[in-house]
């Protein structure tokens, strides 16, 4: 079946680099997602990456795919307090997108 | 160049009752896809709709209908309302050749009583 996991929170010093890990389990995946989400807000699309790729790298994010593992990875460099949010993995193979339950990054000072 | 966006902003119900939804795709985009986010859970898909039918449907009840217009705006219907209905409806619109990129509204917040 289809399943995404993510680790809950997360809590990093402003300025340090923040990581994200996910695992999904369907292998027929074909792009997978990073979302952010702000207190009472929709859902922000930061990133994806196709399943043949194993990086891709925005400004201050960089996404490590591990296909053989499936694990997913955000990496967000020099982590502001305006990263304070809940992170979404995602995945999917047709149209609908299967989420994880979210890791809360909190950033202090 | 608007988002998409999802009316009302928020919303209370009464057990039984019935609720409608609205959304409105981003400019150019001719897909919906409707999500139900239960407080501390990830977004689960309800159905998407493209060119007016319904193309996928994930685990929901036919309590939860919907429909796409000819401007490609979407509407979700909920009968019957549960109290395990209260959570945030999300609507997603995406473009038919780039399906991938699924572009998300504010959401509407439904409490159910």
């Amino acid at each position: 079946g289809e399943d995404v996991e993510q680790s809950l929170f997360l809590s990093v010093r402003e300025g340090d680099s923040s990581v994200i890990n996910c695992t999904y389990t369907d292998s027929s995946s074909t792009y997978l997602y990073w979302y952010k989400q702000e207190p009472g807000a929709g859902l922000q699309l930061l990133t994806y990456i196709f399943s043949n790729m194993d990086m891709k790298q925005d400004q201050r994010l960089t996404v490590l795919l591990n296909k053989k593992d499936k694990h997913l990875s955000l990496r967000i460099a020099d982590t502001q307090t305006g990263d304070s949010a809940i992170y979404f993995c995602a995945e999917s193979n047709t149209d609908k997108l299967i989420f994880g339950t979210g890791t809360r990054l909190q950033v202090f000072p | 160049d608007a988002g998409v966006t999802q009316s009302p902003t928020h919303l209370i119900k009464t057990r039984g009752q019935q609720v409608t939804l609205r959304c409105s795709p981003k400019s150019g985009h001719d897909t919906v896809s409707w999500y139900q986010q239960a407080l501390g859970q990830g977004p689960q898909f309800i159905f998407q709709y493209y060119e007016e039918e319904e193309r996928q449907r994930g685990n929901f009840p036919d309590r939860f209908s919907g429909h796409q217009f000819p401007n490609y705006s979407s509407e979700l219907n909920v009968n019957a309302l549960l109290l395990g209905d209260s959570a945030l409806y999300l609507c997603a619109s995406s473009s038919r050749g780039v399906s991938y990129e699924q572009y998300f509204g504010p959401g509407t917040r439904l409490t159910v009583t």
